[in-house]
């Protein structure tokens, strides 16, 4: 039973540039969520997604979309990226719950993404 | 903003040791905690979740308690191993902003052979 999969591992991109990450969540599993990590912090939620539609978002510009498939997998995209996108980008998958995070999140091993 | 906060910020620990240490949320509107290990160049995984007042977890030499009137939940680990060295991250659920995970910072263990 394959775990959750993230790719690239690790990505180096220019300031201005657009980059697309990819995640496909644990098998069963219906919900993705995405967070960002800099170093020294603890994870930032970015958004959520579930049945195709973002549910939940983070505090986070509208440079950070995102998109999730009809087999569950999802991909985050980072436009005009910024020096400060610089980042390990994780992502997550769940069951969804109507109400509430109690289910368990499952991470990917995430992307090291440097922005220069 | 809502903060959960870790302490200590890292921590060395000898081997055979016992350990603990602490994650702070805001008390007045609890939902649910979680706690995750994340060992260096692996995914974070999953220790317990938290729900109850006075709730008590335990997962192998691994243990955690939660008091939500005072607003802090403490992760014990009993004769600590190398293999425990990670960071130990907690996960606050925040009810008043659509139950989104607030993530501490995170302690790091560093277990001393």
């Amino acid at each position: 039973d394959a775990g959750v999969t993230q790719s690239p591992t690790h990505l180096i991109k220019t300031r201005g540039q657009q980059v697309t990450l990819r995640c496909s969540p644990k098998s069963g599993h219906d919900t993705v969520s995405w967070y960002q990590q800099a170093l020294g912090q603890g994870p930032q939620f970015i958004f959520q997604y579930y049945e195709e539609e973002e549910r939940q978002r983070g505090n986070f510009p509208d440079r950070f979309s995102g998109h999730q498939f009809p087999n569950y997998s999802s991909e985050l995209n980072v436009n005009a990226l910024l020096l400060g996108d610089s980042a390990l980008y994780l992502c997550a998958s769940s069951l969804f719950l109507a109400r509430g995070w109690s289910d368990t999140q499952y991470f990917g091993p995430g992307t090291r993404l440097t922005v220069l | 903003i809502l903060n959960v906060e870790q302490s200590p910020q890292s921590l060395h620990v000898q081997e055979g040791d016992s350990t603990n240490f602490t994650c702070s949320f805001p008390s007045s509107n609890f939902y649910a905690l979680h706690w995750y290990r994340w060992e260096t160049a692996k995914s974070p995984e999953a220790l317990f979740v938290m729900t109850l007042n006075g709730d008590e977890k335990k997962k192998g030499r691994i243990s955690a308690t939660l008091n939500t009137k005072e607003g802090y939940s403490y992760l014990y680990i009993k004769g600590s191993q190398p293999e425990d060295s990670a960071t130990y991250l907690c996960a606050f659920i925040e009810p008043d902003s659509n139950y989104q995970l607030i993530w501490g910072a995170g302690t790091k263990l560093i277990i001393k052979p």
